[in-house]
């Protein structure tokens, strides 16, 4: 089964903290993708990061820094120095021939 | 930068009517999708379409949907009779072979 799990639903922190959404996926397959996508209110799906499932260094981009560990199907996120601005639902996906998304991440960052 | 392109943004219908949800994929991409999220809900996918064909569909996608690519620049979704479970944001995206696929902003369609 292709599924992604991510089992916290809300989270809420205060500006500057540090913040990790967790994210667990399960497939059969050995090739693959994982994705983070940012849904602010607004609505619309903004890509943050694609992964395939050889390349296990972690990535930093700004604020933004990923985790992806093979060994425990693991692909978490963490955002550093968090902003208002950082408040959103945050979903991560899989990729075989569709995309399986997550229950989604709401992050609340309050000032 | 390319970029997928949805209209309309809303769309209100009313129950048991038709509509269609248009969808510009990135001009140079093979791979079509519709996803739909229920508000509140996770991105749920409905079907992808290659080579004017369906190459998957999930269980959502019953015989009340349909797609199509008119022409050569349109992917459309239609929904044959609405029900008021049908509102939601669909999300159009297209990929080339690497699967990354690129999202539209999605369109909101409520069933009254």
């Amino acid at each position: 089964a292709q599924k992604v799990t991510q089992a916290q639903t809300e989270i809420s922190v205060v500006e500057k903290e540090d913040v990790t959404l967790d994210c667990v996926y399960e497939t059969r397959d050995t090739t693959y993708y994982l994705f983070w996508y940012k849904q602010p209110p607004s609505g619309e799906l903004v890509f943050l990061i694609r992964r395939n499932s050889f390349d296990e260094q972690n990535e930093i981009s700004g604020r933004y820094s990923w985790n992806f560990q093979k060994s425990t199907s693991s692909f978490n996120f963490t955002i550093t120095a968090s902003q208002v601005v950082d408040s959103a639902v945050y979903f991560c996906a899989l990729t075989l021939n569709d995309m399986r998304f997550g229950a989604g991440t709401r992050l609340t960052v309050k000032p | 930068e390319p970029e997928v392109t949805q209209t309309p943004s809303h769309q209100v219908t009313q129950m048991g009517q038709e509509v269609i949800l248009r969808c510009v994929p990135i001009s140079n991409h093979l791979y079509f999708y519709w996803y739909r999220q229920i508000l509140g809900q996770k991105v749920e996918f409905l079907v992808s379409f290659y080579n004017n064909e369906i190459s998957e569909k999930s269980e959502i996608f019953d015989d009340q949907f349909s797609v199509e690519r008119p022409d050569g620049s349109n992917f459309t979704l239609k929904i044959r009779s609405t029900k008021l479970e049908d509102s939601a944001m669909y999300f159009c995206a297209s990929s080339e072979a690497s699967r990354l696929q690129y999202f539209g902003p999605g369109t909101r369609l409520t069933v009254t």
